[in-house]
């Protein structure tokens, strides 16, 4: 069970778009429509964006989407805003009830 | 409103034993619909999923950590625990306590709500 492959790091101006990749295999992320989203500000506790690769739950943004092809699922930001400067994690069911992240990706927002 | 909260030893010896408690308030561990679960994080570094538990005593553990980890749970106290043993620097980490969504199929899936978090150091 090898981690999920995020970029490291991703930046946008404000008001512009920004996507973030995820890449497993086809026993995590293209085996299963279970792959969830994770926003973390430093030194807080990592808040749900995204689950069933593409819901939101209530009370997010819907500048927040996911979506899921092949073995990539991705979150995709729209109308950037200061706000959403943290780091990212996206997570999949990956069989035999396990979890596994991704390596995390920090958002800077220029 | 649903909480979680961590509680536990801030600074465990090499080789001992790792042990932490979840209290759930504002909701019923014993609900069906839910899993409970633990996922760490490392300084500097990414989320690890250590594993989940279900009011009946249900467990799911991390195949890199199955070993070394137990979750238990007292439905009386509205909490989950963790214990790790023969811990390392390398379990120096925040640990949180998180609730489960459900896959389709029963099994822990997203986690919906956090607790605060919990920093444990490993040193002598």
């Amino acid at each position: 069970q090898s981690a999920l492959t995020q970029p490291a790091s991703v930046s946008g101006s404000p008001g512009q778009s920004i996507t973030i990749s995820c890449t497993g295999t086809s026993s995590d992320v293209g085996g299963y429509n279970y792959v969830s989203w994770y926003q973390q500000h430093p030194g807080k506790a990592p808040k749900l964006m995204i689950y069933d690769v593409s819901k939101r739950p209530s009370g997010v943004s819907n500048r927040f989407s996911g979506s899921k092809s092949g073995n990539t699922a991705s979150l995709t930001i729209s109308g950037l805003q200061a706000e959403d400067e943290a780091d990212y994690y996206c997570c999949s069911y990956a069989g035999s009830s396990t979890l596994v992240f991704g390596g995390g990706t920090k958002l800077t927002v220029l | 409103q649903l909480q979680l909260q961590e509680s536990g030893p801030g600074l465990v010896k090499p080789s001992e034993t790792l042990s932490l408690t979840c209290t759930v308030s504002g909701g019923s561990i014993s609900s069906s619909s839910y899993y409970w679960g633990w996922i760490r994080q490392p300084p500097g570094k990414g989320l690890e999923w250590i594993g989940s538990i279900y009011y009946s005593g249900s467990t799911y553990y991390n195949p890199s950590l199955k070993s070394r980890v137990t979750i238990s749970v007292d439905t009386s106290k509205n909490q989950f625990s963790l214990k790790l043993s023969s811990v390392t620097a390398a379990d120096t980490a925040v640990y949180y306590c998180a609730r489960h969504g459900l896959a389709n199929w029963g099994s822990p899936y997203y986690m919906d709500v956090w607790g605060k978090g919990t920093t444990v150091t490993v040193s002598s």
